[in-house]
Parts: structure tokens; sequence; C-alpha cells
């Protein structure tokens, strides 16, 4: 079945590195992604992977897939105040189009 | 290149009638999606357009339909709103239905 699971809550501090955590449970995934949303906001799109891929990285964003273990994270180095939102991992099933599954997002939260 | 926009960003509506959201996509985007944000269900898939023909439709009710005209802008429509209905609706769009998709800001949705 389709199931993308985060836990709902990670404090830093201003400086150090996040990681964010996702599992997934369908196999068939395409691609999966990671999507910020600040309060009162949409989603911005902020990297993604295509699931033959292992590590993908953009600026201060890695992005680490473990396959074998439906495994997906997020590293956010240096994480800055405005880094704090909530952030979302999704997945893209073989077959079933554009058809996005969401994890119920991880809020961030940068303290100073 | 503008964004994905949607029309109203905040509506206030009564039980019983019914509201239509728009939403038009990236210039060059042929497909739209559709997705509902509540506090207690998440990000949930409602429905996905691709040159005019729906797709792929979520696990909603009849009363959420929805289209999209040959330009690409697409509507959504809830009739009979229940407080249920409440919530924040989101539109994305992208070249193709596999395609990675990019949100609008969102149409915030009340039912009293």
């Amino acid at each position: 079945g389709e199931d993308v699971e985060q836990s709902l809550f990670l404090s830093v501090r201003e400086g150090d590195s996040s990681v964010i955590n996702c599992t997934y449970t369908d196999s068939s995934s395409t691609y999966l992604y990671w999507y910020k949303q600040e309060p009162g906001a949409g989603l911005q799109l902020l990297t993604y992977i295509f699931s033959n891929m292992d590590m993908k990285q953009d600026q201060r964003l890695t992005v680490l897939l473990n396959k074998k273990d439906k495994h997906l994270s997020l590293r956010i180095a240096d994480t800055q105040t405005g880094d704090s939102a909530i952030y979302f991992c999704a997945e893209t099933v073989y077959n079933q189009g554009g058809k996005l599954i969401f994890g119920q997002g991880t809020e961030l939260s940068v303290k100073p | 290149k503008a964004g994905v926009t949607q029309t109203p960003r905040y509506l206030i509506k009564t039980r019983g009638q019914q509201v239509t959201l728009s939403c038009s996509p990236i210039s060059g985007h042929r497909s739209v999606s559709w997705y509902q944000q509540t506090p207690g269900q998440g990000l949930q898939f409602l429905f996905e357009y691709f040159s005019e023909t729906q797709r792929n439709k979520g696990n909603f009710p009849g009363r959420f339909s929805g289209r999209q005209f040959s330009n690409s802008r697409s509507e959504m429509n809830v009739s009979t709103l229940e407080l249920g209905d409440s919530a924040l609706y989101l539109c994305a769009s992208s070249p193709a239905p596999t395609d990675t998709q990019y949100f609008g800001p969102g149409t915030r949705l009340t039912v009293l």
C-alpha cells in the first residue's frame, strides 16, 4: 500500500545541521520530493530525487535515499531561523501519473 | 515566469452552499492537480487533469468535481458544503503528469 511516515517535530540550534527523516512503503516509487511550507503559504519545492539515485546535493540541502530500507532523509546544513517551517516528504508511484502521496510533515523549529 | 495562481485566496461559505475555486498554471504547464490540506488528514490528492481530461481521482465523494479548460486553467467545485470541507485547497501544475509539480498559494475555505 501507499504510506509515507515522518516524525512530527524537530528542534535545532541556529548553525547546526538538521536531518529530517521519512519512510515510505511503496517499492514502485519513482520520484521522491521534499517540499517546504511556511505559515499561511503553499508548498515550495525544495528538491527531489529519482528512485535509482542514492544521494543528491543542492547547496545546503543533501538528500539521501536508502531504497532497501525505503528511507529518505533531508539534511539542511548551517540551519537558519528562516528555515523554520513544515517539511513534507512526498512520493509518486509508478502507474499513478502525477499523484503525490505526502507524509504528515515535520515541523522544524530553529532556535537562535 | 509567473507561478501558479489561485483565486480567491480566502472564502467563507455556509453549510449547504457550493463553491468554485480557480487555478491558473504556470505558462506552458498542461497538467493540473488539486490537493486538500486539513490538520486532521494532512495533504490528500483530489484529482489530476491533463489536456482537459481527468486522469486520476482521489478518494473523495462525488460532491467534489473539477474540470480543465483548453488554456490549461482548472476549476474545482464543491457542492452541498459540509463543515468538514473547511481546508486549504492547493493546486499544483507541471508540464506533464509525471513531471515535478509546483504549487500555488492555496485557497483557504471556511465552512460555517
